[in-house]
């Protein structure tokens, strides 16, 4: 069965740092989204894409989130400059369509910021 | 804006007993909601969900949901819980692009 995929499956970083969290969505899905989960708190959305740009974003992500599909098969999230309260596991999902079908989430990347 | 609540944090049953998790959601327009389970340091797994059709949805692992639409609740059930069910659950309601997560409700099956 085809999964989601995501590198690195943790990750320690420097306050200030860049990160570039990776994922491989399932291969014939059009959207693709971040989630995060703060620990002991709900999973919330971050942004979805499709057709190479972003079609929806919450007001967690500002300017120094952004994702790109480099190639077919990869989808990233990038953190410009990480705050501590950046700290959380960060999950991809992905669809084959957009409204009431299943997101299928990737085991998740856990971000210390240090 | 949609929202969903799971009321309870942390559910115990008994092994062989019936479960039920409970979820309720705001949203306007049609709901689409989710059940997803998250076992420790995995992702998140789905489970079932509801789009239209019969009230009683059947999902994985011997789970269902029933969808209630005049109490906007869709509580997860399961008639004979394992011990192997126990994790964290989640409801989600599907606007849009995004999903929208209650808080979580852990469930606990004790032999």
């Amino acid at each position: 069965e085809p999964e989601v995929t995501q590198t690195p499956s943790h990750q320690v970083t420097q306050m200030g740092q860049e990160v570039i969290l990776r994922c491989v969505p399932i291969s014939n899905h059009l959207y693709f989204y971040w989630y995060r989960q703060i620990l002991g708190q709900k999973v919330e959305f971050l942004v979805s894409f499709y057709n190479n740009e972003i079609s929806e974003k919450s007001e967690i992500f500002d300017d120094q989130f952004s994702v790109e599909r480099p190639d077919g098969s990869n989808f990233t999230l990038k953190i410009r400059s990480t705050k501590l309260e950046d700290s959380a596991m960060y999950f991809c999902a992905s669809s084959r369509r957009l409204v009431g079908e299943t997101q299928y989430f990737g085991p998740g990347t856990r971000l210390l910021v240090l | 804006a949609q929202s969903v609540a799971q009321p309870e944090d942390q559910v115990n049953v008994a092994e062989g007993n019936p479960l039920t998790v409970k979820c309720t959601y705001s949203v306007s327009g049609n709901p689409y909601l989710f059940w997803y389970v998250q076992y420790p340091n995995r992702g998140l797994q789905f489970l079932l969900k509801y789009i239209t059709g019969d009230n009683l949805v059947k999902g994985s692992y011997g789970f269902e949901a029933e969808f209630n639409k005049s109490q906007t609740s869709f509580h997860l059930k399961k008639p004979s819980a394992l011990v192997s069910d126990s994790a964290l659950y989640f409801c989600a309601v599907n606007a849009g692009n995004m999903l929208t997560f209650g808080g979580g409700t852990r469930l606990m099956v004790k032999p």
